[in-house]
């Protein structure tokens, strides 16, 4: 069955260090990939998306992810984080030819000041 | 401003009494999907459409209904609500093709059934 997986349920790190959010998947072929945002009490909002080409794609915000293939994953970074980027964050995917769309469980990021 | 709307945002009903989500896009996107959210589970897709007329199930159907008659709307049904249809619901558009596939989502409606 095809799934994503993020394995950090909660993640904090103090404002300024370097973030790595974590994201497999499990599909045959290469799908389509993206990371959201959600702000609390918000809606969810587009860091990033990875169809093909180059496998490191940047986003908004200072973001960007890169695609290995032979790991099947799709892994969130940030040099320095800010105290604003405190969320929770989705991966998800779509399997290229389908129109279904399938959600991580999210990693919730916490910054300490 | 482009965006996507959803009322209402906040609903409590009680078990059994039919009741409408409503969702609409101004961007004339051609697809619309509906997501409920639950802690610890994520989003789970419920319907989704890729055209007026064309809907199909996601993830989690049962217990809901979705039409598409118009481009911009694209209602969710719950014909008899309970209590495990308590939950955080997410409609969400997008431009399918030309290296799009970016879903917009609405502010959410908060469900709750008692």
């Amino acid at each position: 069955a095809q799934s994503v997986t993020q394995p950090d349920i909660h993640i904090t790190v103090s404002e300024g260090a370097s973030l790595e959010l974590r994201c497999n998947y499990s599909y045959g072929a290469t799908p389509y990939l993206f990371w959201y945002v959600q702000s609390p009490g918000q809606g969810l909002q587009l860091l990033l998306k990875y169809f093909s080409g180059d496998t490191l794609v940047q986003g908004i915000k200072g973001f960007e992810a890169e695609f290995k293939r032979s790991q099947s994953s799709f892994n969130l970074r940030k040099p320095s984080v800010h105290w604003s980027d405190a969320a929770e964050y989705f991966c998800a995917v779509r399997a290229s030819g389908t129109y279904k769309y399938i959600f991580g469980t999210g990693t919730r990021l916490k910054v300490l000041a | 401003e482009a965006q996507v709307t959803q009322n209402p945002r906040y609903l409590i009903t009680v078990t059994g009494k039919k009741l409408t989500v409503t969702c609409s896009q101004n961007m004339n996107h051609e697809y619309m999907s509906w997501y409920r959210q639950d802690p610890g589970l994520g989003l789970r897709q419920i319907y989704y459409s890729m055209n007026v007329e064309v809907t199909d199930k996601g993830d989690v159907p049962e217990g809901y209904k979705v039409s598409r008659k118009e481009k911009r709307n694209f209602p969710l049904i719950l014909e008899s609500p309970s209590p495990n249809q308590t939950s955080l619901y997410f409609c969400a558009s997008s431009f399918d093709g030309g290296g799009s596939y970016e879903q917009y989502f609405g502010p959410g409606t908060r469900l709750t059934v008692t």
